[in-house]
């Protein structure tokens, strides 16, 4: 089975400062990785996901994460925060039996950025 | 495009009542997921449907809950009787699967928010 688990339930940054979410993931074969970001009484929004291919994956709204196997991490990060990122954020991961997948979800990450 | 619709947004009712979730997912999308979301936690899969099909629903307690997919579209989820701890959000979502890879984003609606008294 798998799990992931995302450091710091809250992270505060200011504004134009660099954004770090950490999730770290537990899984017994390849997996696949997802970011949503939830926005207060909305649903989740797929930010970004890595399959296969490039570790470096690139997502909506500057955002960006990197697959690094040895350390079993998919952290997510942005370079220069906005307002508008105030937000929650999921890592999830998933192993697909056959192509169709069930992710599992971290707790989340709340992001706060200060003006 | 609409995105995945889902109704009541709030609802409010006493311990041992019933209550019941609608969702209605993007048109064309074949797959269709219930999550629970407690507060400060991330969403848990219920049940997901394939068309009408229920194909995972380890999750969902069976002994209070149900859900039905009649013709592979909307969907509706039922508490009865609810209890207290059943009080959270219900999140609807819906993914077009059967590509090739396998792999399709979900597409989430806005949730139900219960609260049991």
């Amino acid at each position: 089975a798998q799990s992931v688990t995302q450091l710091g339930s809250h992270v505060s940054v200011s504004e134009g400062a660099l954004v770090l979410l950490r999730c770290n993931y537990s899984s017994s074969v390849p997996p696949y990785l997802f970011w949503y970001v939830q926005y207060p009484n909305q649903g989740l929004q797929l930010l970004l996901k890595y399959t296969t291919g490039a570790t470096l994956v690139k997502g909506i709204n500057g955002f960006e994460a990197e697959f690094k196997k040895s350390e079993t991490s998919f952290h997510l990060t942005k370079p220069s925060a906005h307002m508008s990122d105030a937000a929650e954020y999921f890592c999830a991961v998933s192993v697909p039996p056959g192509g169709s997948y069930i992710p599992t979800f971290g707790r989340g990450t709340s992001l706060i950025v200060h003006p | 495009e609409a995105g995945v619709v889902q109704s009541p947004r709030y609802k409010i009712i006493e311990k041992k009542q019933p209550v019941a979730f609608w969702c209605n997912p993007i048109s064309g999308h074949n797959t269709l997921y219930w999550y629970l979301q407690n507060l400060g936690q991330g969403p848990e899969l219920l049940i997901r449907y394939e068309n009408e099909e229920a194909v995972d629903d380890s999750q969902l307690p069976k002994d209070r809950f149900s859900a039905e997919r009649l013709k592979g579209v909307d969907s509706t989820l039922k508490i009865q009787p609810a209890e207290l701890g059943d009080s959270a959000v219900y999140l609807c979502a819906s993914s077009l699967e059967g590509r090739i890879s396998g792999i399709d984003e979900q597409f989430f609606g806005p949730g139900t928010r219960l609260t049991v008294l």
